[in-house]
């Protein structure tokens, strides 16, 4: 079964920081770009980050930049979020997300089921 | 990176056939034919509708479809059930990285 499934969330104080994880099984990792979106409360969807399948390439949106870091293992299967100087505005529920770079693929799937991130005093 | 325009909302009773539209610019939607749509249904992770503008993924049904026209993106759904009762989601490429829709609200009457 294909599952992406992530941890590492909790509440973090502002100006805190948080890392999360996200562990792949079920299909071949190294072959996905991986990607966080995130979720406000009663929010849309907002993309945070992605990185290349082997690591080498990463891109934030313009909010992650500076604050965050992206990172994968592929010997443990796994897709990181390093965040730092969190802010108020950073509380939602951040899900990870594929894609499939051997089928060139520019959507999203699998997705995890995500994990909140509650940035509060 | 603006989020691209959704309407709140959409209707239709079951067996009925809603659209919902994508505005974005010719950065984004109007640049690329990397159209993606997602299903999510409260408190679940959403799901991949439709891809590349116009495709669907193995399991989705037919009655979901999708298009195209210059800097908007349309997503309909035919036959509507209880079950199409969910937010929906437009997300395009947008060089770097990818910009998401505000969202849509489908409700079954």
């Amino acid at each position: 079964e294909v599952q992406l499934l992530e941890s590492g969330g909790g509440l973090v104080q502002p100006g805190g920081s948080l890392r999360l994880s996200c562990a792949a099984s079920g299909f071949t990792f190294s072959r996905y770009d991986m990607n966080w979106v995130r979720q406000s409360p009663g929010e849309g969807l907002e993309w945070v980050s992605a990185i290349s399948t082997g690591g080498s390439d990463t891109d934030y949106a313009d909010f992650a930049k500076g604050r965050f870091t992206v990172s994968r293992d592929n010997s443990k299967n796994t897709l990181y979020l390093q965040m730092n100087s969190l802010r108020a505005e950073d509380t939602a529920i951040y899900y990870c997300a594929g894609e499939d770079d051997y089928n060139d693929a520019n959507w999203f799937d699998p997705w995890g089921q995500g994990t909140l991130v509650t940035v509060s005093s | 990176q603006s989020a691209l325009t959704q309407p709140h909302s959409a209707s239709g009773s079951p067996g009925q056939s809603v659209t919902i539209s994508c505005t974005g610019t010719s950065s984004d939607v109007g640049a690329y034919n990397f159209v993606s749509w997602y299903q999510q249904h409260p408190g679940k992770a959403p799901k991949l509708m439709i891809y590349d503008v116009s495709k669907r993924p193995s399991g989705v049904p037919d009655r979901f479809s999708g298009s195209k026209s210059g800097n908007t993106a349309s997503l309909t759904i035919s036959g509507l059930q209880a079950d199409d009762e969910a937010d929906y989601y437009c997300c395009s490429h947008a060089g770097s990285s990818y910009v998401f829709g505000t969202g849509t609200k489908v409700t079954v009457l």
